[in-house]
């Protein structure tokens, strides 16, 4: 296992369509977390789930971002009908427990147009 | 004001210089955790510290948890080392596991 991958790498939509991440953490990890970094800034958090359950949603998860882990292994993030303020890059992150060392993906890199 | 403040913003320096990079929060916490990032995105973990000091190489983490300061020392720096630096922490009192990110310190080392 080489680490936490996310695909696509890279991502160019234009307003208004959705689009999906994907993330596929270490394996055996049961904490899986989602995190948005815009240009500048250090990453904010966006939720997390233990196994398939989702803990924890910031208030930064608008109506049109929706998140899952259905089988307790791999994620995915979806945003529908983007806007040009969704533009940043999304990480995502694993860990074995709670309270543990987080690793983290490459990152995907949204642009909307 | 955010409840993790990084010093400086951004820092230049000669290869070999010793650096520091600072972190101060706000919060009451259980652990701090220091990243690093190069250009395109990639981050790696390179401490996570409660309390004390950690060594890893040419890198020294410290932490003063009466003080809700950290710090982050990188000795005889290398171009290498240009990347941008995160403090994050995990706070102590709410029930989640989420990190607070500073919004990090971008290097660079010249040779």
């Amino acid at each position: 296992d080489t680490g936490v991958s996310q695909n696509p790498r890279h991502k160019i939509t234009k307003r208004g369509q959705n689009v999906t991440f994907r993330c596929d953490p270490i394996s055996e990890h049961n904490r899986l977390y989602w995190y948005r970094q815009t240009l500048g800034q250090g990453p904010e958090f966006l939720t997390y789930f233990q196994n398939e359950a989702q803990l924890e949603k910031s208030r930064l998860l608008s109506d049109r971002f929706s998140a899952e882990r259905p089988k307790g292994s791999f994620s995915t993030l979806e945003i529908q009908r983007t806007e040009q303020g969704d533009s940043a890059m999304y990480l995502c992150a694993s860990s074995l427990v709670e309270y543990n060392e987080q690793f983290f993906g490459p990152g995907t890199r949204l642009t909307v147009l | 004001k955010n409840e993790v403040e990084q010093s400086p913003q951004n820092l230049t320096a000669q290869e070999g210089e010793f650096i520091t990079i600072n972190c101060s929060y706000s919060v009451g916490i259980s652990a701090l955790h220091w990243l690093q990032q190069h250009p395109g995105g990639g981050i790696v973990s390179l401490f996570m510290l409660s309390s004390g000091k950690k060594k890893h190489g040419r890198l020294i983490a410290t932490i003063n948890i009466q003080e809700k300061h950290s710090s982050l020392h990188i000795t005889a720096s290398h171009p290498r080392d240009s990347a941008v630096y995160i403090c994050a922490v995990r706070s102590k009192f709410e029930n989640t596991d989420k990190l607070i990110f500073g919004t990090g310190t971008r290097l660079q080392v010249f040779p």
